[in-house]
């Protein structure tokens, strides 16, 4: 089935560590994005990614790191600059029109809970 | 600047009745998108409408349906006849050129809780 992957569901870190949220779609899209959601709050979006190689910051980018390498792959590392992390991160992708504006639909995935222990 | 403006955060019913949730936008683009997503308890957002800002037709699918109107800058999502299976955090969200490529602006979500 067609979709978007993320692991862990659940994720503890402990202050002062690094840990990856990994996220892998197989839906041929082009574009991909990382959101933030805290309790009662909307989403926020911290990196999005347009094409392989290329990502640009979102509005919260701070104490976060991107990659993408591949084009179905799209990990995101919460370091231990990111105050306070603790948060559901929610990982989605899109087609994308490269010349004009189409507001294409953002599929999403079943998000990681990351807990600060 | 964009922005979406769900004024209600919170709303519970009883299973049947009709339930509306107002959605306010705001961006000075003449083309923009405007979408409603549901969470449910696991946690996905799953996607429901998307509309474009041309189409100011209203919208029906099964119990839902969309009130789209540009002269109030909202975009309001009804409920008809609501069943537990209802109860989620539901969110509109806006897509726009001023808000960058694909890009989509969340309002906070409002969590409707369907009663037996």
């Amino acid at each position: 089935d067609g979709g978007i992957t993320q692991s862990p569901k659940y994720l503890f870190r402990k202050e002062g560590q690094n840990v990856t949220l990994s996220c892998e779609q197989n839906l041929n899209h082009d574009a991909m994005y990382w959101y933030r959601q805290d309790p009662g709050q909307g989403l926020r979006l911290i990196y999005y990614s347009q094409i392989v190689n290329d990502f640009q910051k979102g509005d919260i980018a701070e104490g976060y790191s991107v990659s993408r390498e591949k084009k179905e792959s799209f990990p995101l590392t919460v370091t231990s600059a990111q105050k306070n992390p603790t948060a559901f991160y929610l990982c989605a992708s899109s087609t994308r029109r490269r010349r004009s504006f189409s507001g294409n639909t953002i599929y999403f995935g079943e998000g990681s809970w990351l807990t600060v222990v | 600047a964009q922005k979406v403006t769900q004024a209600q955060t919170e709303i519970s019913v009883v299973e049947k009745e009709d339930v509306t949730l107002d959605c306010v936008y705001e961006t000075r683009d003449t083309t923009y998108y405007l979408f409603w997503y549901k969470q449910p308890p696991s946690g996905e957002l799953v996607f429901l409408i998307r509309r474009n800002s041309f189409d100011e037709q209203n919208e029906i699918s099964g119990r839902y349906s969309w009130n789209f109107q540009k002269s109030t800058s909202s975009f309001n999502f009804t409920i008809t006849a609501s069943q537990v299976v209802d109860s989620a955090v539901y969110f509109c969200a806006l897509s726009s050129p001023q808000g960058g490529s694909e890009k989509l602006v969340f309002g906070k979500g409002m969590k409707l809780t369907v009663n037996p």
